[in-house]
């Protein structure tokens, strides 16, 4: 079956850092792959996503790069703010599982940016 | 403004008891979803529907309900033969249930506690 790995967190990181989530995934066929993430007490935003290979995915200075033959989805930030303090959830949908199409989710990885 | 409401945000409810959680959206999608999200823990799908008048059991469906008798409200009832109901519950849209280009909004969410 489908399924998503990502890092266990948390991550805590000084503001300005350098951020990246490691995410790699299993599927069947030739999944889309998206980044959600979740601010505190709230429900989920769509981040980024990617539907084919070397697809990169970019928003509010967030990127991630579809990697077919490694299987991975890594979310990379230049420059971290105090609010990207979040949960970020790495998923994938994939179309060759026919019929509805689930999404699969990572466990999340808790993200913690300091001053 | 279009989006999803959820209520209430906290419930509180006694061993042995029903409860319905509220889902609406006014952003004319067909189908809606129901997630319930655990600590450390990813989303893990409940109830999904597609179309009004129709719904199919996701992965965790044993001890919950729903309906869907109109397109924009899709409740959810947690029955007392679910056996760990404490957990937060996110709904969700999207325009179709072709999730591998669809994006899903999701709502502010519920959470639940038991007594």
């Amino acid at each position: 079956g489908n399924s998503v790995t990502q890092m266990e967190g948390p991550v805590t990181l000084s503001e300005e850092a350098f951020l990246t989530i490691n995410c790699t995934y299993t599927a069947t066929g030739y999944p889309s792959l998206f980044w959600y993430v979740q601010y505190p007490g709230e429900g989920l935003q769509l981040l980024l996503k990617a539907t084919k290979a070397d697809d990169k995915g970019s928003n509010k200075g967030f990127e991630a790069t579809y990697r077919k033959e490694t299987t991975s989805f890594h979310l990379e930030k230049g420059s971290v703010q105090v609010s990207d303090s979040a949960v970020y959830f790495c998923a994938l949908s994939d179309p060759a599982s026919g019929g509805y199409q689930k999404v699969t989710f990572g466990t999340g990885t808790k993200l913690q940016v300091i001053p | 403004d279009g989006g999803i409401t959820q209520s209430p945000k906290y419930l509180f409810r006694k061993e042995g008891q029903n409860v319905t959680l509220s889902c609406e959206q006014n952003l004319n999608h067909d189908a809606m979803y129901w997630y319930r999200q655990d600590p450390g823990q990813g989303l893990r799908l409940i109830y999904y529907s597609q179309i009004v008048n129709d719904f199919q059991k996701g992965d965790i469906a044993e001890g919950y309900s729903v309906s869907r008798e109109k397109k924009e409200s899709f409740p959810l009832t947690v029955t007392s033969a679910q056996k760990n109901p404490t957990a937060f519950y996110l709904c969700a849209s999207s325009i179709s249930g072709q999730l591998s280009t669809d994006t899903q909004y999701f709502g502010p969410g519920t959470r639940l506690t038991v007594l």
